[in-house]
């Protein structure tokens, strides 16, 4: 089936370790998505990728970063992690910008900061 | 003030029972999405509407575009519909982003 991937589904480190969460898909969207979701808050816009074309949200911390390599796969690094990044990170991909196309999400990735 | 709330923020039901879950949101939008979100995280997307009504199965879904609201029902209610449901919109004008609410966390007991 056609689907988001992401991994892994649970990530440990360490304050001000580096770390890279990835995702990936096999719908050949053209819009990647990476949502931050801490606890009982909403999801929030961290950046998303119209095909190579990176856009970030003003509010978006300079430690978060993105890649995408090629169609399929999208990764987001955080250069030093702090206990405040801990947090559900999703990503979800649509066909493109239009109103009428859905965002299909993954199953998430829980960062835990130690 | 979120510019999307819904309410309640928890809801707790009898197995059977019909559910309603309400969404109200303060800026013009081009659609709004009703997300299922499960323990574990993973969302997925159960409407997507811009006006009038939608159902699946046990699930229906209703916007009014003037009154800027919009409801979920769940009829018949199971223990597996319990889940965290989301709204979201995505505003006039910005076809980039969705707006979400804090969700509505639902628990249905046998």
């Amino acid at each position: 089936d056609a689907m988001v991937i992401q991994n892994p589904r649970y990530q440990v480190t360490q304050f001000g370790k580096p770390v890279t969460l990835s995702c990936s898909q096999t719908l050949n969207h053209n819009v990647m998505y990476w949502y931050q979701q801490k606890s009982s808050q909403a999801p929030k816009l961290l950046f998303h990728y119209y095909d190579k074309d990176f856009n970030n949200e003003a509010d978006t911390p300079d430690n978060f970063q993105s890649r995408r390599p090629n169609t399929s796969f999208c990764f987001l690094d955080i250069r030093s992690p702090g206990l405040g990044d801990a947090a559900m990170y999703l990503c979800a991909t649509s066909r493109g910008r239009a109103v009428s196309y859905e965002q299909y999400f993954g199953p998430g990735t829980r960062l835990t900061v130690t | 003030k979120n510019e999307v709330e819904q309410s309640p923020q928890n809801l707790t039901a009898q197995e059977g029972e019909f559910i309603t879950i309400n969404c109200s949101y303060s800026v013009g939008i081009s659609a709004l999405h009703w997300l299922q979100q499960h323990p574990g995280g993973g969302i997925v997307s159960l409407f997507m509407l811009s006006s009038g009504k939608k159902k699946h199965g046990r699930l229906i879904a209703t916007i009014n575009i003037q009154e800027k609201h919009s409801s979920l029902h769940i009829t018949a209610s199971h223990p597996r519909d319990s889940a965290v449901y989301i709204c979201a919109v995505r505003p006039k004008g910005n076809t980039d982003k969705l707006l979400f609410g804090t969700g509505t966390r639902l628990q249905v007991f046998p």
